[in-house]
């Protein structure tokens, strides 16, 4: 069983359109997370949950909005893709939202976003 | 200065062979280090975290942190063609969300 999940694993739009990525985790944890991961390998949090609330909103464009609808999900949606918006876009899920102390992340397999 | 450093590379070495991996960081906060290492097309996946500064080892793999010099390390003892991946230094102060590196990209090759 699939601890993270995320749907989809690619995905190719044109420049303009409003795409959604979704993300799942059946651990049982109280927060999730959404990274971005550009072509040089750097992996940056964009947004963190912790039990349906936004906790971290770093500086992200607002086209990008996250959604919560239980905790065991985390989307994002994305308005307007942008030719700089393609990147791997990795969700993931720790206990509690000391990520980072004693609570480890666990990621999904990431979406591939191609924006032409 | 980006608040954590580390050599993209790539690392290139025979099957066998030590491996040693670093990052340096600039904020002297830091108190927790991890390591993640990351397959090609996957989510990276914790492989060790240390508190403080010490060495820490498990199987073929020893992290170090030198908080005085503030430089983390990541040694793989006879390397495998399997461990051929990404490795990324992540670090952070209690309560916040870890700060990655760029990562290292290692082949072992046979």
């Amino acid at each position: 069983d699939t601890a993270v999940s995320q749907t989809p694993k690619y995905l190719v739009t044109q420049m303009g359109n409003d795409k959604s990525i979704k993300c799942e985790q059946n651990l049982g944890h109280d927060t999730m997370y959404w990274y971005k991961q550009d072509s040089k390998k750097f992996l940056k949090i964009m947004f963190s949950y912790n039990n349906k609330e936004l906790i971290i909103n770093e500086t992200v464009p607002n086209r990008f909005s996250p959604k919560s609808p239980d905790k065991a999900h985390l989307n994002l949606h994305i308005n307007s893709l942008e030719l700089g918006d393609s990147a791997v876009y990795f969700c993931a899920s720790s206990r509690s939202e000391l990520a980072g102390s004693k609570e480890t992340q666990y990621f999904g397999p990431g979406t591939r976003l191609l924006v032409l | 200065q980006k608040e954590v450093e580390q050599d993209p590379g790539p690392l290139s070495v025979p099957e066998g062979a030590i491996v040693s991996l670093n990052c340096t960081y600039s904020n002297s906060a830091f108190q927790y280090f991890m390591w993640y290492r990351q397959y090609s097309r996957k989510g990276p996946e914790l492989l060790m975290y240390t508190y403080s500064s010490g060495n820490k080892e498990d199987g073929r793999f020893t992290a170090q942190v030198d908080k005085s010099s503030k430089y983390i390390s990541l040694f793989i003892r006879d390397s495998q063609p399997s461990d051929s991946a990404t490795y990324l230094c992540a670090m952070s102060v209690r309560s916040s969300v870890p700060t990655f590196g760029r990562g290292t990209s290692l082949i072992v090759h046979p």
